[in-house]
């Protein structure tokens, strides 16, 4: 089937520590997505890749870093540097078209700083 | 100027009626409007995806487009319980591809 995958679904973690979170798509995309959200709050962009190698920061990309050296995949690391990282974190994928552009979303990663 | 704005809710709507979210944008280069639902502590699912000026009609749902107005809405008629939700309002902007989201509306359907 095709989709995009998300690991893990819960992740916990320790102050100080980087930590990565997977996220793996089928659908031959070229545009993928990192979202963070926070309780009753909306998606806010941390970084996007419209192309293998190439990838820019969102609004929020402080304290995360990201790879994209294949197309299927798009590893976020969030480090040490970010102070508040728990949060639920979505990685989306789109094809990048001008038409038919509808952003499709993983599972999700629920991150807890213990 | 945020990017996208909703009204955060909640919005109660009785069974059988028609609810009305809506949603405005600044970026006036926006290319692609987008709507979608997330259910608590679950991913957002797309329900619409609009381009062009008017009215999309997708069975019980309904997006219209005024660019000019630089306004988005979704429609959903004969509501059902199940449609209480969050609903997110997206949008694609031309120049470099980032799909901005509103924080949402909640909506909830009184049986």
């Amino acid at each position: 089937d095709g989709g995009i995958t998300q690991s893990p679904k819960y992740l916990f973690r320790k102050e100080g520590q980087n930590v990565t979170l997977s996220c793996e798509q089928n659908l031959n995309h070229d545009a993928m997505y990192w979202y963070r959200q926070d309780p009753g709050q909306g998606l806010r962009l941390i970084y996007y890749s419209q192309i293998v190698n190439d990838f820019q920061k969102g609004d929020i990309a402080e304290g995360y870093s990201v790879s994209r050296e294949k197309k299927e995949s798009f590893p976020l690391t969030v480090t040490s540097a970010q102070k508040n990282p728990t949060a639920f974190y979505l990685c989306a994928s789109s094809t990048g078209d001008t038409v038919n552009t509808e952003a499709f979303f993983g599972q999700g990663t629920r991150l807890t700083v213990v | 100027q945020k990017e996208v704005e909703q009204n955060s809710g909640p919005l109660s709507v009785p069974e059988g009626a028609i609810a009305s979210l809506n949603c405005t944008y600044s970026d006036r280069v926006s290319q692609s409007f987008f709507w979608y639902r997330q259910y608590s502590g679950k991913s957002p699912e797309l329900i619409m995806s609009i381009y062009s000026n008017g009215d999309k009609e997708d069975g019980r749902f309904t997006a219209q487009l005024n660019k000019a107005s630089q306004y988005v809405s979704l429609l959903i008629r004969d509501s059902q319980p199940s449609d209480s939700a969050t609903y997110l309002c997206a949008v694609k902007v031309i120049r470099d591809d980032k799909i901005i989201f509103g924080k949402g509306t909640r909506l909830h359907i009184l049986p």
